[in-house]
């Protein structure tokens, strides 16, 4: 079965540097999502995207943020400048179609840890 | 709006059965419910549309009353599999899905 991938599984990084989280969604898939999960809590909303540009953002999605599309299976996460309080798992989700009734497929999570 | 879940935990003994609610004060396109065991991503187990339909799967089913803006997931003769949290997800016209705060279902032997 199709499924979406992340890399890299944990990663570990000073605050203040650049980090990039990798996503390979599902081939045929159109709508990507970034969230977050900090440890403990619920999974939060980060960004939509669709037609190469962001449908919706979250309030959590400031100028550090960004995403790209840079060919036809990548779907990236960079944050520039990294502070403590971004550790969390983050996941990458994609879907099929628009709709109410296409599901969103999770990644198995980059596990981002600030020092 | 996050959607609002209860109970916070379950403890079960296998073959026992749960309801976990999901409830919205905001009018719902869908309502999505995934589980996630622990260190790992949510996995899709239904979607409910607004309609009032029910769904199932297995021995979990779920139901959606859009007049009440709630969705019910039951598990019925648990087990020890199901053990995780589930989470429901909201979806009120935007493609984002809004989670509660989860639903920890223990499943003991």
């Amino acid at each position: 079965e199709p499924e979406v991938t992340q890399t890299p599984s944990h990663q570990v990084t000073q605050m203040g540097q650049e980090v990039i989280l990798r996503c390979v969604p599902i081939s045929n898939h159109l709508y990507f999502y970034w969230y977050r999960q900090i440890l403990g809590q619920k999974v939060e909303f980060l960004v939509s995207f669709y037609n190469n540009e962001i449908s919706e953002k979250s309030e959590i999605f400031d100028d550090q943020f960004s995403v790209e599309r840079p060919d036809g299976s990548n779907f990236t996460l960079k944050i520039r400048s990294t502070k403590l309080e971004d550790s969390a798992m983050y996941f990458c989700a994609s879907k099929y179609g628009d709709g109410s009734n296409q599901p969103q497929h999770f990644g198995d999570g980059t596990r981002l840890s600030i020092l | 709006q996050q959607p609002v879940q209860s109970p916070q935990a379950v403890i079960l003994r296998e073959g026992e059965d749960a309801v976990i609610n999901c409830s919205s004060s905001k009018a719902l396109y869908s309502v999505h419910w995934y589980r996630q065991k622990h260190g790992e991503a949510p996995v899709f187990l239904m979607i409910l549309l607004k309609g009032g339909e029910q769904k199932g799967h297995e021995k979990i089913s779920a139901s959606f009353n859009e007049k009440k803006q709630q969705s019910s997931l039951y598990l019925t003769a648990s087990q020890l599999s199901y053990s995780g949290t589930y989470f429901c997800g909201t979806e009120g016209g935007s493609e984002k899905l809004v989670f509660g705060k989860g639903t920890k279902l223990t499943v003991n032997p």
